[in-house]
């Protein structure tokens, strides 16, 4: 049973068009992100959610917004896809400790997209 | 700015050596730091995590110890095969609560058979 799920694992669109990709987490964790992978590999945060509320805001353009009706689900949606949009997003989460230490976090497969 | 470097950017040993990887990190304030394996065309996967309380973690072959003070962290594989052939990441958390990591860009390992 996949701990942390991501849907679509492939996606290919025009520039313009508007696309969302799911994500879904069944180990109870409280704490969700997207981090954009670029075409040199290089991992950076795009948005954290604890217990549906954003927390974590870097840099991204507003045509990046992302919803989360439940603490299990992060979804991305994004707006007027353009070229640069191409990369590798990855969906985590996490169960913050507190006091007791941070919590591991956990990715998700991937996603890929494609931006003609 | 927080920043995570890995050195060195890319490794290729002949199986059966130990070796090591190095992950340094700007600003000694860290909550924990985690180190994970990306085999290409796939996620994520986590290896160890080390608490800032912490000096070192240890899975089966892998070993990784944390230096606060010196601002490292090192990623000790005994016996290297070559399923270990991998992108090894270095990621530190800087908080705790919904803080994210920030990620090294990667050491690429290959253990020739």
């Amino acid at each position: 049973d996949t701990a942390v799920s991501q849907t679509p694992k492939y996606l290919v669109t025009q520039m313009g068009n508007d696309k969302s990709i799911k994500c879904e987490q069944n180990l109870g964790h409280d704490t969700m992100y997207w981090y954009k992978q670029d075409s040199k590999k290089f991992l950076k945060i795009m948005f954290s959610y604890n217990n549906k509320e954003l927390i974590i805001n870097e840099t991204v353009p507003n045509r990046f917004s992302p919803k989360s009706p439940d603490k299990a689900h992060l979804n991305l949606h994004i707006n007027s896809l353009e070229l640069g949009d191409s990369a590798v997003y990855f969906c985590a989460s996490s169960q913050d400790l507190g006091l007791a230490g941070g919590g591991e976090l956990f990715f998700g497969e991937g996603s890929r997209l494609t931006v003609l | 700015k927080q920043e995570v470097t890995q050195i060195p950017a890319a490794l290729s040993v002949p199986e059966g050596e130990n070796l090591v990887l190095n992950c340094s990190f700007t600003d000694s304030a860290i909550y924990n730091l985690q180190w994970f394996r990306q085999d290409p065309g796939k996620g994520l996967t986590s290896l160890l995590l080390i608490q800032s309380s912490q000096r070192e973690q240890t899975s089966g072959r892998l070993n990784a110890s944390l230096d606060k003070s010196s601002g490292r962290s090192t990623l000790y594989i005994a016996a290297s095969q070559p399923g270990d052939s991998a992108t090894y990441l270095c990621a530190r958390r800087s908080g705790g609560g919904a803080d994210g990591l920030t990620f090294g860009k990667g050491t690429h390992l290959i253990i020739q058979p």
